[in-house]
């Protein structure tokens, strides 16, 4: 199964920063590699799709880059509302799908 | 994307079974399939595994991840556009929540792309005793 590797596991970033966010893959997945955005008490919300393809209605400020086995997540400028854990997941071929282990977002 | 709504908060005792609703907007399965995924308490996302709702693809076919085939069971009932997770002999490890994700599929020259586009809000199963 393919493996996916998130860092950090949290960050604390002020508003307006830029905030990047890794996933590494444990076999090449081109770019079959989707970002999740997980409010408190919320369900998941995907962001990007396909490494680099932003979602309808998600913000500009969310940006997504990578292909093989590396892969970012970018918040260009932090804001109050993205305040979340984020999660990668991979779906290259066949399942299991399988997400990154989450990386925690809060203000400094 | 398509609209998924859960069965609500169930508590339940050791070695009892849980059956757990997802149901879809509409009078139609518009995902190429839906998934189960568990969070347990302070815990990150699982993927447990997923069922067909394409109609050209085998609908109803499930596949398990490893470590869920056995007491975890996925069923569909397209009459009334419903998917289901069964857990039986349920243990103090199974306390989590359990959301159903739609998977929609992206395609370009390099084939598919899945990603799950809609989610439900998600069932916290207790068990305790």
């Amino acid at each position: 199964d393919i493996q996916t590797t998130q860092s950090p596991s949290s960050l604390s970033a002020s508003i307006g920063d830029s905030v990047t966010i890794t996933c590494r893959a444990s076999h090449t997945i081109s770019s079959h590699l989707n970002w999740y955005q997980q409010r408190p008490g919320k369900a998941p919300k995907v962001l990007i799709y396909g490494a680099y393809r932003l979602q309808s209605g998600v913000p500009s400020r969310f940006s997504g880059s990578g292909s093989g086995t590396d892969f970012t997540l970018t918040i260009s400028s932090l804001q109050a509302e993205d305040v979340a854990t984020y999660y990668c997941q991979q779906s290259f071929s066949n399942p299991p799908w399988t997400f990154g282990q989450g990386t925690k977002v809060d203000l400094k | 994307q398509a609209q998924l709504v859960q069965s609500g908060s169930e508590l339940k005792k050791p070695g009892a079974s849980v059956n757990i609703s997802c149901k879809t907007s509409g009078s139609t399965f518009r995902n190429y399939a839906l998934s189960w995924v568990r969070q347990a308490p302070g815990q990150g996302l699982e993927w447990m595994g997923e069922i067909i709702t394409n109609i050209n693809t085998n609908p109803g076919t499930p596949t398990y991840a490893q470590g869920f085939a056995g007491r975890f069971v996925f069923s569909l009932d397209t009459s009334v556009s419903t998917a289901y997770l069964h857990i039986s002999s349920l243990e103090p490890e199974d306390t989590a929540v359990y959301f159903c994700a739609g998977e929609s599929r992206y395609y370009d020259r390099s084939g598919p792309y899945p990603y799950f586009d809609s989610w439900g809000q998600g069932t916290l199963v207790t068990v305790s005793s």
